[in-house]
């Protein structure tokens, strides 16, 4: 059972250029989510998918993010015009379908600096 | 008030001690409760979960949930200088999304 993973596992970038992350859940899970973790602090929800679905997005993911999940595998999560206060750890993780929240587990993040 | 609050230590404790870490959440509606470890540097890592009111065990690890207090807990027991971390609470209020805490930091002295 391979877990989620993530690509890349860091990306140094300069301010204003944009950037791609992609992950790929465990393979029999459908649901699938985004979070953001900056230094500190816990990680903050920014978007999930249900298979194919983008069915809750946070505000803190302004009109510069786009997620997608085509075919409802694998997710890529693009930030346009980076900003230096979009530095922070992108950490993708996966569940179950289940009436109560199964638990989420997370790949190991990609690590987003910018210059 | 934040929506999951936990002390951000450092709680230290001696090895062999038993480590008590607290959590508690400002939705009643909250229907699901997990722990999360992570190492410096690394991600979250799922070490136990609990859904009902009471304890539930595993191997060193003991969940508590009151849910009439608002108030989930992770006893370890036999910490080991491995068990330094910090410990995420993180809350499931029904609409998928997990709502983190700030996390507390072990240390697990020798």
């Amino acid at each position: 059972d391979t877990g989620v993973s993530q690509d890349p596992r860091h990306k140094i970038t300069k301010r204003g250029q944009n950037v791609t992350f992609r992950c790929d859940p465990i393979s029999e899970h459908n649901h699938l989510y985004w979070y953001r973790q900056t230094l500190g602090q816990g990680p903050e929800f920014l978007t999930y998918f249900q298979n194919e679905a983008q069915l809750e997005k946070s505000r803190l993911l302004s009109d510069r993010f786009s997620a997608e999940r085509p075919k409802g595998s694998f997710s890529t999560l693009e930030i346009q015009r980076t900003e230096q206060g979009d530095s922070a750890m992108y950490l993708c993780a996966s569940s179950l379908v289940g009436a109560l929240g199964q638990p989420q587990h997370f790949g190991d993040g990609t690590r987003l600096s910018i210059l | 008030q934040k929506e999951v609050e936990q002390n951000s230590g450092p709680l230290s404790v001696p090895e062999g001690a038993i480590a008590s870490l607290n959590c508690t959440y400002s939705d009643r509606g909250s229907q699901s409760f997990f722990w999360y470890r992570q190492y410096s540097g690394k991600s979250p890592e799922l070490i136990m979960f609990i859904y009902s009111n009471g304890d539930k065990e595993d191997g060193r690890f003991t969940a508590q949930l009151n849910k009439a207090s608002q108030y989930v807990s992770l006893l370890i027991r036999d910490s080991q200088p491995s068990d330094s971390a910090t410990y995420l609470c993180a809350v499931n209020t029904g609409f998928q999304k997990l709502v983190f805490g700030t996390g507390t930091r072990l240390l697990v002295s020798p």
